[in-house]
């Protein structure tokens, strides 16, 4: 069983639709859950970083972690098409070393 | 400026040469990475230095060679190139619990 588990897509919404990805993951140590996107050619840029369960929150991209399900959640508002991007997942306990989902492929038609 | 940057963007050679890429992070990040990443987005985690020191040595072949003169470079070498070997290569650093990753290298491998 891999570490972290995330649905690969592709997901195709509409302008404006809330996209919500996953990843489950089944280490119960991990702490630090942080959610990157990757535009094509390009490298993960860090969007979104929490510490332990509950929400966080930054202007259209809210991100959830639900610890005691090993699942957390990126909720994006109001998508545009320039979201179209991978989102990959990521987490991390100690020893230096961060866990990736496989990324979801996000595609907002206009 | 370019927090963490990796040369060359771009690789193109024949089987059974040898390469290196080079990153380089102003961000005073103690540890650095060395990523692959395959056609389908998975990031492989390949080696991580912390301060000049190897912590994090994955199963990869010994043709791999990362070298950190100093804590804001880390190099890769890569002996007797394979087919295979043809992927895009990151360089990441990070501080405590977040990673923040360099553009890229795509490696292609004729």
């Amino acid at each position: 069983q891999k570490e972290v588990e995330q649905d690969p897509g592709p997901l195709s919404v509409p302008e404006g639709a809330i996209v919500s990805l996953n990843c489950t993951y089944s280490n119960s140590a991990f702490q630090y859950f942080m959610w990157y996107r990757q535009y094509s050619r390009k490298g993960p840029e860090l969007l979104m970083y929490t510490y332990s369960s509950g929400n966080k929150e930054d202007g259209r991209f809210t991100a959830q972690v639900d610890k005691s399900s090993k699942y957390i959640s990126l909720f994006i508002r109001d998508s545009q098409p320039s979201d179209s991007a991978t989102y990959l997942c990521a987490m991390f306990y100690n020893f230096n070393k961060f866990y990736f989902g496989s990324g979801t492929k996000l595609n907002v038609k206009p | 400026d370019t927090a963490v940057s990796q040369t060359p963007k771009y690789l193109v050679t024949q089987m059974g040469n040898d390469k290196s890429i080079k990153c380089e992070q102003n961000l005073g990040h103690d540890t650095m990475y060395w990523y692959k990443q395959d056609s389908k987005k998975f990031l492989k985690i390949m080696f991580s230095y912390n301060n000049k020191e190897l912590i994090i040595n994955e199963t990869v072949p010994n043709r791999f060679s990362p070298k950190s003169p100093d804590k804001a470079h880390l190099n890769l070498h890569i002996n007797s190139l394979e087919l295979g070997d043809s992927a895009v290569y990151f360089c990441a650093s990070s501080q405590e619990n977040t990673q923040y990753f360099g553009p890229g290298t795509r490696l292609t491998v004729l």
